[in-house]
């Protein structure tokens, strides 16, 4: 089965600073990356996605690349503020049919803390 | 607010006991997916359900079992609880059609199993 590995575990950064979180994946046949972002006592919450036919996509201060080569994507964060503080996940499915669809597999999470 | 609603957020039971969790999807979606956060295993993917019938099963105990009723809400049903256990079940909805992806997550059921 899939399984995504999330670097780095931890990361502190000062307010407006930028903020780069990566993930590889190991099925070639996952084509669908999302971020989802989790405060605390919430559930996740998605912030941004990717499709395997599209290298990058952008939304306003967060942006995500995807190497489908080598299998990574990454999420990066510009001119952080103190509120994007919280734990940051990424994800990988397949989702081009098949019995299990939209099964997310995530990785272990970045505690991302940003100071003013 | 996601559209995805969890009940109950708290819960705190005995071992060996029994605990459902309830989840409605958002408006329109048919697939309900159940995942586990615990600290040392992270989110975990437990089973999938797309518009009543079971769709993909994760690494779910034998102890626990889910459905999806008619009206799309789902239960997941925890038994003879143990101390492991322990931990925070949530509950994500999506369309479920292939191609469209979008998952969005309840807040969660926090369990503690004493």
């Amino acid at each position: 089965g899939e399984n995504v590995e999330q670097h780095p575990s931890t990361l502190s950064v000062q307010e407006g600073d930028s903020a780069v979180i990566k993930c590889t994946y190991s099925d070639s046949a996952s084509n669908y990356f999302p971020w989802y972002k989790q405060e605390l006592g919430k559930g996740p919450q998605l912030i941004i996605d990717i499709r395997s036919n599209v290298g990058e996509k952008k939304d306003q201060r967060i942006a995500v690349t995807l190497n489908k080569t080598a299998k990574h994507f990454s999420l990066h964060i510009t001119e952080t503020q103190p509120e994007d503080s919280a734990v940051y996940f990424c994800a990988a499915s397949n989702n081009a049919g098949g019995t299990s669809y939209g099964k997310l597999t995530f990785g272990q999470g970045t505690i991302l803390t940003v100071h003013p | 607010d996601s559209g995805v609603t969890q009940t109950p957020k708290h819960l705190i039971t005995a071992t060996g006991q029994r605990v459902t969790l309830r989840c409605s999807p958002r408006s329109g979606d048919l697939s309900v997916y159940w995942y586990q956060q615990s600290l040392d295993q992270g989110l975990q993917f437990l089973i999938q359900y797309y518009n009543g019938e079971e769709r993909a099963k994760g690494n779910i105990l034998e102890r626990f079992s889910a459905q999806q009723f008619p009206d799309l809400h789902s239960e997941l049903n925890l038994s003879s609880l143990e101390l492991g256990d322990s931990a925070l079940y949530f509950c994500a909805s999506s369309v479920g059609v292939q191609g469209s992806t979008e998952a969005f997550f309840g807040q969660g059921t926090r369990l503690t199993v004493v």
